[in-house]
């Protein structure tokens, strides 16, 4: 079965520092997508990154960045220099794909908070 | 327009009640999903649809019943719920074509039973 591994359950760092949120993930599927979604208190999930299987560039938007390892099965996700806007529950997920539609399968979720 | 919107936003109900949770998105997305996340856990799958006919059930109880009137329109109908039902559902939607993207989700809605 497919599971995805956040180890981090709270972290806490003052503003301007980096941060990297851990995620580690199993799955016998060759083909596979990774996602990492922003949950603020409102509660809405929020979109930030989807990654498939066979592409392993890592990427990097503004402050946000993703180093994904297959020898691994690691996408771990870095803020740098955080901001208090930046405080949420981070969750890494994976995707089953199942004909037209997806099963998202999400790991316990980081739940950051920034101090300023 | 990238946004799904569920309503109502919160809801108390009693064990006894009826309502639905309505969930509606104009992205063409044919593929809707419901999710229930309990505090401080992930959200967990309970119902797709895709093309409008449902396609998993994560062996909701019954009480739990989904229902699908059109494309754009995703419903959640409860009834006799538990007070460990209540939770913050969330729905989303994908394109549901073999072209994978990421999921939309909604604000969710807040379910208090008592």
């Amino acid at each position: 079965a497919q599971k995805v591994t956040q180890a981090q359950t709270e972290i806490s760092v003052v503003e301007k520092e980096d941060v990297t949120l851990d995620c580690v993930y199993e799955t016998r599927d060759t083909t596979y997508y990774l996602f990492w979604y922003k949950q603020p208190p409102s509660g809405e999930l929020v979109f930030l990154i989807r990654r498939n299987s066979f592409d392993e560039q890592n990427e990097i938007s503004g402050r946000y960045s993703w180093n994904f390892q297959k020898s691994t099965s690691s996408f771990n996700f870095t803020i740098t220099a955080s901001q208090v806007v930046d405080s949420a529950v981070y969750f890494c997920a994976l995707s089953e794909p199942q004909g037209g539609s997806e099963k998202l399968v999400f790991g316990k979720g980081t739940k950051l908070t920034v101090n300023p | 327009d990238t946004e799904v919107t569920q309503t109502p936003k919160h809801l108390v109900m009693g064990m006894t009640n009826k309502k639905s949770l309505k969930c509606e998105q104009h992205m063409g997305h044919r593929a809707m999903y419901w999710y229930k996340q309990k505090a401080k856990k992930p959200p967990e799958l309970m119902f797709v649809y895709s093309y409008e006919k449902l396609s998993i059930n994560e062996s909701v109880p019954s009480r739990f019943s989904p229902e699908c009137p059109n494309s754009s329109l995703l419903n959640l109908h409860l009834h006799a719920l538990q007070p460990e039902d209540s939770a913050l559902y969330l729905c989303a939607s994908t394109t549901g074509s073999v072209v994978k993207t990421e999921a939309f989700f909604g604000q969710g809605t807040r379910l208090t039973v008592v």
